[in-house]
């Protein structure tokens, strides 16, 4: 089966880095995206990995190891609007989304 | 309109009636999803269209049917509605370009009782 693995939940001081792994198992592999999403929103697009590497953006930055079938968001510089879900997911050779469950995390001052 | 547009945002509906979610986009995206999000869950695909007049059956389709009579619309139709089928239902199109990034509506909060 296909599945995508990442933390419940996670908790980072404001200010800080904090890091949201996600490993994968899928059928085949064309691409990873990471989305936010607020609580009572739509996910929004945040990162897209389909080579070895970090991808940076601002205070946000995705690596991706496809020999690992692993991934990584990382998130620098936190604030308090940063109080989110990160969903991880991954295209397979369907070309269609697989998505984790998401990482609750929680911002504290 | 500026994206992609749902309605209704919230309905509490009876089980057994019929009901059908609204999806406008004005981005010209070619594929068009839903999907539905439940606690705990990820985000499962529904139904998908790759382009106007063709669909697909994605993950969890029992209990739901699409259409797709131009590129702008992709309605979602609950026949007869049940319980399990309570959840927030998110409307995503993309472009199919070299990422074919998924943009999603705002979603809408269905409760069937």
């Amino acid at each position: 089966g296909q599945n995508i693995d990442q933390p419940t939940e996670m908790t980072a001081t404001e200010g800080a880095i904090v890091q949201i792994n996600c490993t994968y198992q899928t059928s085949g592999f064309n691409g990873l995206f990471w989305y936010q999403q607020h609580a009572g929103e739509a996910p929004t697009f945040l990162s897209y990995n389909v080579l070895d590497g970090l991808e940076e953006k601002g205070r946000f930055s995705s690596f991706l190891s496809r020999s690992k079938g692993y991934s990584y968001l990382l998130l620098k510089e936190l604030q308090m609007k940063d109080s989110a879900s990160y969903l991880c997911a991954v295209r397979d050779s369907n070309y269609q989304l697989i998505w984790g469950a998401g990482t609750k995390l929680i911002i504290k001052p | 309109i500026a994206g992609i547009t749902q309605a209704p945002t919230s309905q509490i509906l009876a089980a057994g009636r019929r009901m059908t979610l609204r999806c406008t986009q004005d981005m010209r995206h070619n594929a068009m999803y839903w999907y539905r999000q439940d606690l705990g869950l990820g985000l499962r695909l529904i139904h998908y269209s790759n382009t106007a007049g063709t669909t697909g059956k994605g993950e969890v389709p029992d209990g739901y049917s699409v259409s797709r009579a131009n590129t702008d619309d992709f309605p979602l139709t609950l026949a007869s509605a049940v319980p399990s089928q309570t959840s927030v239902y998110f409307c995503a199109s993309s472009d199919a370009g070299d990422s074919d990034t998924q943009y999603f509506g705002p979603g809408t909060r269905l409760t069937v009782l």
